[in-house]
Formats: structure tokens, C-alpha cells, sequence
């Protein structure tokens, strides 16, 4: 099985802030890595695929990048609705793993 | 609206079954490979089991697999989840998910979740 590993696992930063979330594979993944967004007592909501492909409605501040096993998810100017959990998954081949998650909380 | 629900969730015995259902609205659902995914309280995603369109591949998770079925009724449009054996470390909120083939296999779409409290 392939293994997502996150850093950091909590961070805290400034409204305008740029943030930067890693996330390491065991073994390469070409691109098949998508991030997703979880706010309390809701669901996940992707909003990176395919390492760097903005999903539709998602604001263009947030971004990512990389390929193979070191990927990073980019949140330019950080915002009070960015408050929430950050997981990488990936989609190269089951199980699909997560990683075990980045809460962003904001100062 | 394009959406999934899912249900059954329910507080049930250390050792006994309980069947989760995801019904689908909104979309072609014969068209998606399906997931289901769980949250434990106050932890992260855990990938459960997978099937596709058909219903002909299936595959699980080790912590899982031999007591979990998926299964999906296409004319239904709806997913399910068998679950056996229950273990209190199955208590969990559990999701399906949708897979978008075009979007790299990302779950796209999730239900809202339902619970399952393993417990005596």
C-alpha cells in the first residue's frame, strides 16, 4: 500500500498569509494526487486534482503542485473561511489513501 | 441537485451487522465508481472499499475486507455497504464518495455521512 505522510499536522498563521502544506508518498505517484478541504461537521470537498488542477468554484489563491512523491498545496493569501483540515489523497492505486490531514487554523 | 444521501446508520453490538445505504440523485450513477470512506471521531479519512460501474471489481480495505461488502443497484441508483462483525474501532461517521474519472479518480461528490456507534 502506498503511504501519504502530511507536514506539518497543525499550523497557525495570519489573515494574508501565505500557506504551504507537503504531502510525501511512499513510492511515486506521477501526478494522481488530489487535496481536499474539510470544515467541521462537514464533508470533504476536493479542491486540488491531478496534483494541480483547480476544481471548479475553488478560489484561484489555492494551488498545487509537484509529481511523483513530494506534492505541496498552496494557499496564497490566507483567508478566515480557510479554517479547516487539509488532506492529500492519492489516486494512483487502491487503496486510495489519505494522509492522516493538516488542521490551518488562523491566528 | 446532483447529490448523494446516505442512511442506515444506527448504535449497534460489539459482533453485529448493519447495512448502509448512499442513494444517488442528479447524475447518471451507472456511470461512477463509488467509494466509502469513514471518519472516526476526531480523526482523519480512512478509504474503506471501492466498486465499479458494473459492480464486477470490488476492493477493500485491510482493516475490512472479509467482514465489509459494497454493492451498488444500478436501476436502484443506490450504493450499499454491508457491514459484519462489528468492532467498537468500527464507530465511525461513514461517507460514499463519487469518483470522476476526468478529474484524476478524485471523489468529487459526498454525501453528508451517517453514523454507526458500535457499542454495548
Amino acid at each position: 500500500d502506498i503511504q501519504m505522510t502530511q507536514s506539518p499536522s497543525s499550523l497557525s498563521a495570519s489573515v494574508g498569509d501565505r500557506v504551504t502544506i507537503t504531502c510525501r508518498a511512499s513510492q511515486s505517484i506521477s501526478s494522481y494526487l488530489n487535496w481536499y478541504q474539510q470544515k467541521p461537521g462537514k464533508a470533504p470537498k476536493v479542491l486540488i486534482y491531478g496534483a494541480s488542477s483547480l476544481q471548479s468554484g475553488v478560489p484561484s489563491r489555492f494551488s498545487g503542485s509537484g509529481s511523483g512523491t513530494d506534492f505541496t498545496l498552496t494557499i496564497s493569501s490566507l483567508q478566515p473561511e480557510d479554517s479547516a483540515t487539509y488532506y492529500c489523497q492519492q489516486s494512483y492505486s487502491t487503496p486510495r489513501t489519505f494522509g492522516q490531514g493538516t488542521k490551518v487554523e488562523i491566528k | 441537485e446532483v447529490q448523494l444521501v446516505e442512511s442506515g446508520g444506527d448504535l449497534v453490538q460489539p459482533g453485529g451487522s448493519l447495512r448502509l445505504s448512499c442513494a444517488a440523485s442528479g447524475f447518471t450513477f451507472s456511470r461512477y465508481e463509488l467509494n466509502w470512506v469513514r471518519q472516526a471521531p476526531g480523526k482523519g479519512l480512512e478509504w474503506l472499499s471501492y466498486i465499479s460501474t458494473s459492480g464486477s471489481n470490488t476492493y477493500y480495505a485491510d482493516s475490512v475486507r472479509g467482514r465489509f461488502t459494497i454493492s451498488r443497484d444500478n436501476a436502484k441508483n443506490s450504493l450499499y455497504l454491508q457491514m459484519h462483525s462489528l468492532r467498537a474501532e468500527d464507530t465511525a461517521l461513514y461517507y460514499c464518495a463519487r469518483e470522476e474519472k476526468m478529474a484524476s479518480d478524485a471523489f468529487d461528490l459526498w454525501g453528508q455521512g451517517t453514523v454507526v456507534t458500535v457499542s454495548s
